[in-house]
């Protein structure tokens, strides 16, 4: 069964430097989603993103964050200047489609960041 | 936005007995109701959802009911096995206007005591 893949598994980093997280998709899924769940804390949305563009994206998806399909097959999440509060995992998750059917998500394994 | 809590915060319950996990949401609007599963250190799995227009839904162990009018909704688990324990999360969406963000709750422990 096909599944959505993250990398990397891991990652620290220093406060105010830039992070890439990646994702693979399922092949025949057309939305794209990232969501953070801080320690302790609800998983929350940050941004859907369909026909490579932003569809929705939350109070939490400042200027700071930015998403990118660069092929056909990669999904990431770019963060330009973590901050300490950054520190989360962040799972993607991808649907068929939006519309009733299809709009089952499946998420990735998470990428555990950490900002010091 | 919407905004879904969920209790119990921890769940322990013996073997071969049931487990109950409630929900609540705030926008009336919300007509998707996933609930997905999560054991410790996998990621968050679907196991089972529900839309509005139907009020209870069966897959084997696992079933959710949904009171629109009262904007809550169920997670029964009957005959608890040990692999039932797993942190479970409920969520709410609004597919059908093209709001397809799922608001998740806090997550429930279940603790399935052999």
């Amino acid at each position: 069964e096909p599944e959505v893949t993250q990398t990397p598994s891991h990652q620290v980093t220093q406060m105010g430097q830039e992070v890439i997280l990646r994702c693979v998709p399922i092949s025949n899924h057309l939305y794209f989603y990232w969501y953070r769940q801080i320690l302790g804390q609800k998983v929350e949305f940050l941004v859907s993103f369909y026909n490579n563009e932003i569809s929705e994206k939350s109070e939490i998806f400042d200027d700071q964050f930015s998403v990118e399909r660069p092929d056909g097959s990669n999904f990431t999440l770019k963060i330009r200047s973590t901050k300490l509060e950054d520190s989360a995992m962040y799972f993607c998750a991808s649907s068929r489609g939006p519309t009733s059917g299809e709009e089952t998500q499946y998420f990735g394994p998470g990428t555990r960041l950490l900002v010091l | 936005g919407e905004n879904v809590e969920q209790h119990p915060s921890t769940l322990s319950v013996q073997e071969g007995d049931s487990a109950v996990i409630k929900c609540t949401y705030s926008d009336s609007a919300s007509n998707y109701f996933p609930w997905y599963k999560q054991e410790l250190g996998k990621r968050p799995q679907l196991i089972i959802d529900i839309r509005s227009n139907v009020g209870e839904k069966k897959d084997q162990r696992i079933a959710v009911t949904l009171n629109k009018t009262a904007k809550h909704f169920s997670l029964h688990i009957t005959e608890t096995q040990p692999e039932d324990s797993a942190v479970y999360f409920c969520a709410a969406s609004d597919p059908l206007r093209g709001n397809n963000r799922l608001a998740f709750g806090k997550g429930n422990q279940v603790v399935v005591i052999p």
